[in-house]
C-alpha cells in the first residue's frame, strides 16, 4: 500500500517568503506528526495531531510556524517569513494510533537563501 | 511527560565487533519503547519495538534490545556489526495504551569502520 508522501521533495526559497509543506499520511492513520531534522541537530518535534483532538503545538519554534490537518487526513505545515535558520529537512510521520509505530515520509528539504 | 536520553552522539566501531547504543528514558507510567534507524540518504524506519511481553526484542538484521524497567533503559545491541549497519539510530518512548505522543531521543550515529 501507499506510504506517507510529502511534497515538495525540495524547496528553495528566499528569506522572508512564506512556504507550505504538504503531508499525505497513510489512509486510516489517526495520528500525524511533524518533525524537523537539521544537520547535526537530531530529530526535533514540531507538532502532533491525534484524531479530532486539539493538536499538540508545543514543539513549534516560533509563531511563524503553523500547521493544520484537514478532514483528519492531509496536513500542511506553513512557515511564514522564512529565515535562514529554518533550513532543514521537514519530516512527517503517521501512525494508526499515537503510541504505536510511526511511518515516516521521505521529507521535504527546505533551503532558505 | 516522558523523555529519552541517548548519551552517545557518535559511536565508531570496527567491523565484526560488538556494539551497544545506549538509551535511557524517564516516565512515571508504563511505556512503549522503539528504536528507529535512518540509513544514509534514506528515511527513518522502525528497527524494533517493545510494547509488552518478553523484555528482549529482536530485529530481522541481528539487533536486539532489552527493556529494563528497574534501570529505565532500552539499550540496543548487536554482537557483530557490518558496514551496512552504518546509520543513525533513534530511541523513542511513549506512554502505553495508545493515543499517546511519541518522544524521540537525539540520535546516535553508528559508524562501522572496515
Amino acid at each position: 500500500g501507499a506510504g506517507v508522501s510529502q511534497s515538495p521533495s525540495n524547496k528553495v526559497t528566499e528569506k522572508g517568503k512564506d512556504v507550505e509543506l504538504r503531508c499525505d499520511p497513510i489512509s486510516g492513520h489517526t495520528a500525524l506528526y511533524w518533525y524537523r531534522q537539521s544537520l547535526g541537530q537530531g530529530l526535533e518535534f514540531l507538532i502532533y495531531f491525534q484524531g479530532n483532538s486539539a493538536p499538540d503545538k508545543s514543539g513549534l519554534p516560533s509563531d511563524r510556524f503553523s500547521a493544520e490537518r484537514t478532514g483528519g487526513s492531509v496536513s500542511t505545515l506553513t512557515i511564514q517569513r522564512t529565515q535562514q535558520e529554518d533550513s532543514a529537512v521537514y519530516l512527517c510521520a503517521s501512525s494508526l494510533e499515537s503510541g504505536d509505530t510511526q511511518y515516516f515520509g521521505p521529507g521535504t528539504r527546505l533551503t532558505v537563501l | 511527560a516522558q523523555s529519552v536520553t541517548q548519551l552517545d552522539s557518535q559511536v565508531p566501531v570496527f567491523e565484526e565487533a560488538p556494539v551497544e547504543l545506549r538509551c535511557n528514558y524517564s516516565s512515571s507510567v508504563s511505556v512503549y519503547l522503539f528504536w528507529y534507524v535512518q540509513y544514509p540518504n534514506q528515511g527513518l524506519q522502525l528497527l524494533l519495538k517493545y510494547l509488552s511481553g518478553s523484555t528482549l526484542v529482536k530485529s530481522i538484521n541481528g539487533f536486539e534490545a532489552e527493556f529494563n524497567k528497574s534501570q529505565t533503559s532500552f539499550h540496543l545491541r548487536k554482537p557483530s556489526v557490518h558496514i551496512s549497519d552504518t546509520a543513525e539510530y533513534f530511541c523513542a518512548v511513549s506512554r502505553s495504551g495508545g493515543y499517546q505522543k511519541v518522544t524521540f531521543g537525539t540520535g546516535t550515529k553508528l559508524q562501522v569502520i572496515p
